[in-house]
């Protein structure tokens, strides 16, 4: 089945304690990318691959780190977790032609910083 | 930035009654928009896209237009049923592969 996992789905933490939140796709998509969502913002955006080894920040990338060494695999990294990152994430991945077209999410992690 | 809107954050109407969503947005004009339908506690599903050179766009029941002289898109949902019922976002990419969401609409399809 073509999808999207997302793990672990639910964490709570504390303060400065780091975390990873893996994500992984098998549809060979070269786009992939990280959400937050918070009631009231909506989802943004905190960084995208549009490749292996090619990584971009989005519009809210302070305290996050994201790697992409393999094509599946898309993990996002919380160095030093804060309360303000407590949040609902989203891992998302697309196939890229001339342009990044249908994004398809993941469960979601919902994440809660103590 | 780019800054999107959605008309509401809910709205109610009666089944078999259409729906009409309305995003907002500033700043250039997108490649492309997208909407897409969340249900509570999963990630959002791709519903629709449409391109800056297309007016219109249909997939069975729904219907999106695309307006770059008003810079929005109205989404609309004809003959409403109760499994209608969620969270529906708008989304546009920018030049540089970035998207931007809009904050969502609630819709409730009353039986």
């Amino acid at each position: 089945e073509a999808q999207v996992t997302q793990n672990p789905r639910y964490l709570i933490t504390v303060t400065g304690k780091k975390l990873t939140v893996t994500c992984s796709q098998n549809m060979n998509h070269e786009y992939m990318s990280w959400y937050r969502q918070d009631p009231g913002l909506g989802l943004r955006q905190i960084y995208y691959s549009m490749n292996v080894e090619v990584t971009d920040k989005g519009d809210v990338p302070e305290g996050y780190k994201v790697s992409r060494k393999e094509k599946r695999n898309f993990p996002l990294i919380l160095e030093s977790p804060s309360p303000n990152q407590t949040s609902l994430y989203f891992c998302a991945s697309a196939p890229r032609g001339s342009k990044v077209v249908e994004q398809f999410f993941g469960p979601g992690t919902r994440l809660t910083v103590l | 930035s780019q800054k999107i809107e959605q008309n509401s954050e809910a709205l109610n109407i009666q089944e078999g009654k259409t729906a009409t969503l309305t995003c907002n947005y500033t700043n250039y004009s997108p490649a492309y928009l997208q909407w897409y339908r969340q249900d509570p506690g999963r990630g959002p599903v791709f519903l629709l896209l449409i391109r800056e050179n297309e007016k219109e766009k249909r997939k069975e029941r729904l219907k999106v237009t695309f307006d770059t002289t008003l810079k929005q898109s109205l989404f609309h949902i004809t003959a409403s049923q109760p499994a209608d019922s969620a969270t529906y976002l708008c989304a546009l990419l920018s030049t540089g592969n970035q998207f931007y969401f809009g904050t969502g609409t609630s819709l409730t399809v009353i039986p």
